[in-house]
């Protein structure tokens, strides 16, 4: 099973919407981080919060995390079409651990 | 700033060939990750190497083995071939800032095995 699973799995919006997409997870995290990942490209690190952190803003992103719900989202305000993407999150479960991704969401943004 | 460089970008195999992949983390990194991601699929964990040496093992299948060397590149020998190994694989490097370890992904080499 995934540590993070992403909810929805699909997401289509109109350009200028906000877009907001969820992550849960099942065992304890030392931090939680979104990748974007553009068609059979390459994983671009979006944002990271640590277990400690409730919420975190970069640019036109703003990610919470409710640990006492194993839970993120990744919140993408003003979208624009070239936000069209698949948005993963992963987790680490401890300082020197690796990520383990949940299922992408596939976010699709029409002009 | 130098990122993680993946070698070959691209690769075609047939069935039960080898292939090896070449990963150049970014310098002073002192972790280096390996991932597959199959079509439509999410990255999976492969293997890690602290400071050259084998850290953590996730679904890596026998056939597959790796190793870093002592200028830090990694390699990934698949042998074998199988058409499900078909995938993009990933290698990612880290280093750990502020008790938090900042990855940075390659962009990838993509195996098609025919």
């Amino acid at each position: 099973s995934q540590q993070g699973e992403e909810d929805p799995q699909a997401l289509s919006i109109q350009e200028g919407e906000n877009a907001t997409m969820n992550c849960s997870y099942k065992t304890s995290i030392n931090n939680l981080q979104w990748y974007r990942q553009n068609s059979g490209r390459g994983l671009v690190h979006l944002i990271l919060i640590r277990s400690n952190e409730r919420e975190k803003h970069s640019g036109r992103l703003r990610v919470t995390l409710d640990t006492s719900k194993k839970s993120s989202s990744l919140l993408i305000t003003a979208s624009r079409a070239a936000d069209t993407a698949s948005y993963f999150c992963a987790t680490v479960t401890g300082a020197n651990s690796k990520l383990t991704f949940g299922k992408g969401i596939t976010l699709s943004v029409r002009p | 700033a130098a990122g993680v460089i993946q070698s070959p970008r691209h690769l075609i195999k047939e069935k039960r060939e080898t292939a090896t992949l070449k990963c150049y983390p970014i310098p002073r990194h002192d972790t280096v990750y390996w991932y597959q991601q199959g079509p439509g699929q999410d990255p999976q964990f492969l293997i890690s190497f602290y400071e050259k040496m084998q850290s953590d093992k996730g679904s890596i299948p026998d056939r597959f083995s790796a190793q870093q060397f002592s200028d830090y590149h990694s390699e990934l020998n698949m042998s074998s071939l199988e058409l499900g190994d078909s995938a993009l694989y990933f290698c990612a490097s880290t280093f750990l800032a502020g008790g938090v370890r900042g990855t940075y992904f390659g962009p990838g080499t993509r195996l098609l095995v025919l």
